[in-house]
C-alpha cells in the first residue's frame, strides 16, 4: 500500500462550475477525513467517515458541499456552483480508529482547487 | 478560537540556530502528532506522542508531550534549510476528528 491517493491533483475550473474529487485511503483504514487549507494556515476540518457513516460536518461545509464514501473504501468530495472563495488545497487523510492506543492520520499529496 | 494554538506563527532564523515551537490547548488530549508540510503537497506525519511527559527525537528534532498532556513542543537543534516547511500540531479528542494547530511557518536561511 502506497498511502493515501488523492485525484486530481490539480483542477482549473471557472466559477459555477461542479468538480468532483476523489480519495482512496490506505487499506482498513476505517476513518476518512476531508480538510481544506489555504495558503500558510493549518487544515480546517470539513467531514470525516467511519466506514461509510458521514459522522460530522463542519459548519463550513455549505449546501454546495458533498461527501460520500458509498463503500466504505474510496470517497468523494463535490463541490456545485463553485465560487471563487473555494480556491484551497483540498486534503484527504485516514486514520484506524482504535479502541486503545494512539490514532493516527496520515495524508495524501491534497487537490488544489483554483476557480477562475 | 482554536483548540490548538501555535507560536510562533512565523520564524526565520540562519542556518545552524537553534529554535522551539510550541503547540498549546486547554484540553487534553490522548496523544498529539506533529507534522512538516511542503509547498503544494500534504502533511507528512512526524511523530506522535502518547504519554504525559513523553520525550522523542527524531535526528535533530525533538518532541515534548507536556505532563498534563494539552501542550506539546517541538525543538530543532542547528536547524538546515531542508527544515524550512510549516509544522502543524494534531491531536484527536474522545476519538472525533483531527483539530489542527494554526501552523507554524519556517524559514531556514542557509
Amino acid at each position: 500500500d502506497t498511502g493515501v491517493s488523492q485525484d486530481p491533483r490539480h483542477k482549473i475550473t471557472k466559477r459555477g462550475q461542479n468538480v468532483t474529487f476523489r480519495c482512496d485511503p490506505i487499506s482498513e483504514h476505517n476513518r476518512l477525513y476531508w480538510y481544506r487549507q489555504t495558503l500558510g494556515q493549518g487544515p480546517e476540518f470539513l467531514t470525516y467517515f467511519q466506514n461509510e457513516a458521514q459522522l460530522e460536518k463542519s459548519r463550513l461545509l455549505s449546501d454546495r458541499f458533498s461527501a460520500e464514501r458509498p463503500k466504505g473504501s474510496f470517497s468523494t468530495l463535490e463541490i456545485q456552483r463553485t465560487e471563487q472563495g473555494d480556491s484551497a488545497m483540498y486534503l484527504c487523510a485516514s486514520s484506524f480508529l482504535r479502541v486503545r492506543g494512539n490514532t493516527e492520520a496520515f495524508f495524501g499529496q491534497g487537490t488544489r482547487l483554483t476557480v477562475v | 478560537t482554536q483548540l490548538l494554538e501555535q507560536s510562533p506563527q512565523f520564524l526565520s532564523i540562519q542556518e545552524g540556530e537553534n529554535l522551539t515551537v510550541y503547540c498549546n490547548s486547554s484540553s487534553v488530549f490522548s496523544s498529539l502528532q506533529w507534522y512538516r508540510q511542503e509547498p503544494g503537497e500534504g502533511p507528512v506525519l512526524l511523530v506522535t506522542v502518547v504519554t504525559g511527559g513523553e520525550v522523542k527525537k527524531l535526528k535533530r528534532l525533538t518532541f515534548q508531550f507536556g505532563d498534563a498532556r494539552k501542550d506539546s513542543s517541538l525543538h530543532i537543534t542547528a536547524a538546515q534549510p531542508g527544515d524550512t516547511g510549516l509544522y502543524l500540531c494534531a491531536g484527536p479528542l474522545t476519538g472525533n476528528q483531527f483539530y489542527f494547530g494554526t501552523g507554524t511557518s519556517l524559514t531556514v536561511i542557509p
